[in-house]
């Protein structure tokens, strides 16, 4: 069974860093194209990060670029999000997903992680 | 504001069919054929419904089904009944430099 389950998430000021994870089983985690996907309280769903199965390759919203760092451990079948500079519009509820052969086709995703950006 | 356009609710009675549009540019939905739509509950995994405009995944009933007309892309989910309450997003790919682009979703409601 694939299951994919995010940590990390928590209240943090304007300015500051947080460092969400992502646990995975169920598949062959470093054959995989994985995401990083946000929901805004009361909006639709923003994609904001990918990484190739060899964590080679990295991809970013403009809403995020500069800040925001993804990359993996396929040893411990883990994905990361490192988040910088924090700002109130980044909260969110975070999610990982899963590519299954091309975009925009995510076919597993994790049930999300609570970001708060507030001072 | 979201790069895809979708009606923010929908509805229909059980049985009835409904249909959700999302509505892009020539430069994502229209100019590719890999549109995907997600079904969320509130608290839970989004659950992907259908890939590539009109395909499938296993276990997805033959009861939703997706198509597309120029830069215009639908759901529509037939036979509707009460577990089809829930959010619905359509996504489409963008090009290389930002691949995934959402739309604002749209709030499917069973009377």
């Amino acid at each position: 069974e694939v299951q994919l389950l995010e940590s990390g998430g928590g209240l943090v000021q304007p300015g500051g860093s947080l460092r969400l994870s992502c646990t995975v089983s169920g598949f062959t985690f470093s054959s995989y194209v994985m995401s990083w996907v946000r929901q805004a309280p009361g909006k639709g769903l923003e994609w904001v990060s990918g990484i190739s199965g060899s964590g080679a390759s990295t991809y970013y919203a403009d809403s995020v670029k500069g800040r925001f760092t993804i990359s993996r451990d396929n040893s411990k079948n883990m994905l990361f999000l490192q988040m910088n500079s924090l700002r109130v519009e980044d909260t969110a509820v975070y999610y990982c997903a899963k590519r299954q052969s091309a975009w925009p086709r995510l076919d597993y995703w994790g049930q999300g992680t609570l970001v708060i950006v507030s001072s | 504001q979201s790069a895809l356009t979708q009606p923010p609710s929908a509805s229909g009675s059980p049985g009835q069919s409904v249909t959700i549009s999302c509505t892009g540019t020539s430069s994502d939905v229209g100019g590719y054929n890999y549109v995907s739509w997600y079904q969320h509950h509130p608290g839970k995994a989004p659950k992907l419904m259908i890939y590539e405009v009109s395909k499938r995944p296993s276990g997805v009933p033959d009861r939703f089904s997706g198509s597309k007309s120029g830069n215009t892309a639908s759901l529509t989910v037939s036979g509707l009944q009460a577990e089809d309450e829930a959010d619905y997003h359509c996504s489409s790919y963008a090009g290389s430099n930002n691949p995934v682009v959402f739309g604002g979703g749209t709030k499917l409601t069973v009377l």
